[in-house]
This record gives C-alpha cells, sequence and structure tokens, in this order.
C-alpha cells in the first residue's frame, strides 16, 4: 500500500528565502506526482505534474524535482513572498487511484 | 475556460439522511475523481470515473456511491449518514491522457461542497 509523507508538516519563514519541501512514498511504481497548494476552506490548485520518466519540471519560481527510485520529491521555492504562504501537498498517481501526503503549511513573514 | 464547478458549496444534514452532490468537469475533459477531505484522515480518494465507468474505488464503505453522465458530469451520494462524514469533498476533472499506457493527466480541483453532519 502506497505511503506518502510531507516533512516539515509547517514552515515558517522570512520572505525572500529560497525553500525546499519534501515529499516521499514507498512505492516506486507510479505513473506521476503532482504538486497542489491549498489555500484555507479552498480546493486545490495543481502547481507541477512530473512524469514517472521525468526528473523535474519548473514553473515560474517553482522547480519540483522527482527521484523515483529513492521514493523522494522536492518542491523548491525561490525567493519566496508573503502570497505564498499556503498548504503544500504531493500526490502520487499509482494504476488504482492517487495517494495524497498530509501537507506542508508554509508560512512566509513579510 | 471555465475550471470545475461543485454544488452547492455548503451542506448541512443530520444523521440517517442521504446527500448528493454534483461536479461539473472543465470542458472536454472524460474523468472525475472524488475525494473526501478531513482534518484527522487528510485527503483520501473515493472514486474514480471515465466516460461513465467506475474505474477505481476508494477504501470506503458502500453508501458513498456514485456515477458518471453522458456530458461528463458526474454525481455523488451517501446514505445514511453519519457524523463521521462530516468533511470537505473535493471533485477533481482530467483529460486523463495516456502515453504508451501511462496516465499522464493532471488534475484540477473544483472548490469542494463542505458536508455538515449533525
Amino acid at each position: 500500500k502506497q505511503e506518502v509523507t510531507q516533512i516539515p508538516a509547517a514552515l515558517s519563514v522570512p520572505e525572500g528565502e529560497n525553500l525546499v519541501l519534501n515529499c516521499s512514498f514507498t512505492d516506486s511504481a507510479i505513473y506521476n506526482l503532482q504538486w497542489f497548494r491549498q489555500d484555507p476552506g479552498k480546493g486545490l490548485t495543481s502547481l507541477l505534474l512530473i512524469q514517472s520518466s521525468q526528473r523535474e519540471q519548473t514553473s515560474g519560481r517553482l522547480n519540483a524535482s522527482l527521484d523515483k527510485s529513492s521514493g523522494r520529491s522536492t518542491l523548491y521555492i525561490a525567493a519566496s513572498q508573503p502570497g505564498d504562504s499556503a498548504t503544500y501537498l504531493c500526490a502520487v498517481r499509482g494504476n488504482n487511484d492517487m495517494r495524497f501526503g498530509a501537507g506542508t503549511r508554509l508560512t512566509v513573514k513579510p | 475556460k471555465a475550471g470545475v464547478t461543485q454544488t452547492p458549496r455548503y451542506l448541512i444534514k443530520t444523521r440517517g439522511q442521504q446527500v448528493t452532490l454534483s461536479c461539473s468537469p472543465i470542458s472536454g475533459h472524460r474523468s472525475v475523481s472524488w475525494y473526501q477531505q478531513t482534518p484527522g484522515q487528510g485527503l483520501q480518494f473515493l472514486f474514480e470515473y471515465f466516460s461513465e465507468t467506475q474505474r477505481n474505488k476508494g477504501n470506503f464503505p458502500g453508501r458513498f456511491s456514485g456515477r458518471q453522465f453522458s456530458n461528463s458530469r458526474s454525481e455523488m451520494n451517501v446514505s445514511t449518514l453519519e457524523l463521521g462524514d462530516s468533511a470537505l469533498y473535493l471533485c477533481a476533472s482530467s483529460s486523463r491522457g495516456a502515453s504508451g499506457g501511462a496516465i499522464t493527466d493532471t488534475q484540477y480541483f473544483g472548490p469542494g461542497t463542505r458536508l455538515t453532519v449533525l
């Protein structure tokens, strides 16, 4: 059974810092991995999707990497801003479902 | 292009009642998935529909059911509501593109329906 873990559970940084969020999964037989952000009481916004054959994806200040063999993914946020404050979730797509981590709650202080 | 829409946004029911939630996917998307989000369990997969057929089902009791219509709109139903069913129910759509047999889709989520069971 696929288990997805995100570390840390919460993170607080001053504005302008670069930061890394971590996601690990136990079963490497995945189709893809997706990073989302969720604002309080809202749905999820897709940030980046990495196919199992890819190593990384970039969008603006965001860069996500995937090491399928070790069961790890990282989300790198450059030059963080207060508007980046949200909960970040990673999700692993397997054959039968999509499994989510518990998320990292990020606070970027002005 | 309009995003995923879910109705209603908020619902209050009492134990024992049943409820139906609706999801309209992004135009052209043929896959709809449903998730339950609670503070204790996080996001859990309920089921996935593609072209009116249920393709996958999560580990939920039979009180949870769903269907998809020919226009790709989907509904989920929860019968005999329990207090523990209080949650944010999220719907996601994707084109469910396939490349070499792999599932390559990006999932786009709606705002959710917040269900409170009293």
